[in-house]
C-alpha cells in the first residue's frame, strides 16, 4: 500500500509526558499537513510543510507543539507536557503541488489519550 | 469558519441513490468544492472535487449549480459500507500558496438495510 502512513495508531500517555508522532506521506508528495480532530468535530488544520519548509501554522499550534520535516520526506509532530485537552485524533495528509488545485490524501491517524 | 453548510444527518435505503446537499454561498470564482468521507475511526477519504462542471468518478457524482452556491454529492447505489460522515469543503488559497481545508461537522449518512 502506498498511501499515507502514521505511527503509532494509538498512544496513551499520562499528563505531563511528551509524545511524538510520525507521518510518512505518499512518495513524491511535496506537501504535508497535520490536522487535529476531536470527538464529533471535523478535522482542524494545524500546520503545513512544503518540502522541508514549515510555511503555515495555526493558532491552535501552541508552543507545546512542534512539527518537523527534516528531509522533506517524513514528518514528526511532538507534543510536550501533554494535557488532557490534547486528547484527540491527529491526522496527517499529503499532496503533490499542482495547479490549479491539489488534492490532500489522509493517513489513518494517531489517536492520543492523555490520562 | 467553515464556508459550507450541510445537514447534520441523513438516512438512505440500501441500493438507492444517496443525495447529499451542501451550501457554499460565499464561494469565490477560483475555489474548488471537495468531498471527503470519514468512516468511524479512520482518516478522511477523498471522494471527488469540482470547480463548476459536473464531475463523475467510480465512487460518486458531483453536481454543482450554475451559480456555484450549492452542490450535491450523489452515491448512485448506496451500500452499507457507505455509512460514514461526509464532508463538503471549499478550499481556500492561503498566502503561502497552498489550499487550506476548513472542515465543518459534515453530514452523517446512515445506509439502512
Amino acid at each position: 500500500d502506498t498511501g499515507v502512513s502514521q505511527d503509532p495508531r494509538h498512544k496513551i500517555t499520562k499528563r505531563g509526558q511528551n509524545v511524538t508522532f510520525r507521518c510518512d506521506p505518499i512518495s513524491e508528495h511535496n506537501r504535508l499537513y497535520w490536522y487535529r480532530q476531536t470527538l464529533g468535530q471535523g478535522p482542524e488544520f494545524l500546520t503545513y510543510f512544503q518540502n522541508e519548509a514549515q510555511l503555515e501554522k495555526s493558532r491552535l499550534l501552541s508552543d507545546r507543539f512542534s512539527a518537523e520535516r527534516p528531509k522533506g520526506s517524513f514528518s514528526t509532530l511532538e507534543i510536550q507536557r501533554t494535557e488532557q485537552g490534547d486528547s484527540a485524533m491527529y491526522l496527517c495528509a499529503s499532496s503533490l503541488a499542482a495547479e490549479p488545485t491539489d488534492t490532500q490524501y489522509f493517513g489513518p491517524g494517531t489517536r492520543l489519550t492523555v490520562l | 469558519d467553515a464556508k459550507t453548510t450541510q445537514p447534520p444527518s441523513m438516512d438512505c435505503a440500501e441500493g438507492r441513490a444517496a443525495n447529499l446537499p451542501c451550501n457554499h454561498s460565499t464561494i469565490s470564482g477560483n475555489e474548488y468544492v471537495y468531498w471527503y468521507r470519514q468512516i468511524h475511526s479512520q482518516g478522511p477519504q477523498y471522494i471527488i472535487h469540482g470547480l463548476k462542471n459536473n464531475e463523475t468518478n467510480e465512487m460518486a457524482s458531483l453536481i454543482i449549480t450554475e451559480d456555484r452556491k450549492s452542490s450535491t454529492l450523489i452515491l448512485p447505489h448506496a451500500t452499507l459500507r457507505d455509512t460514514a460522515v461526509y464532508y463538503c469543503i471549499v478550499t481556500t488559497l492561503t498566502s503561502s500558496g497552498t489550499y487550506k481545508y476548513i472542515f465543518g461537522t459534515g453530514t452523517r449518512l446512515k445506509v439502512l438495510a
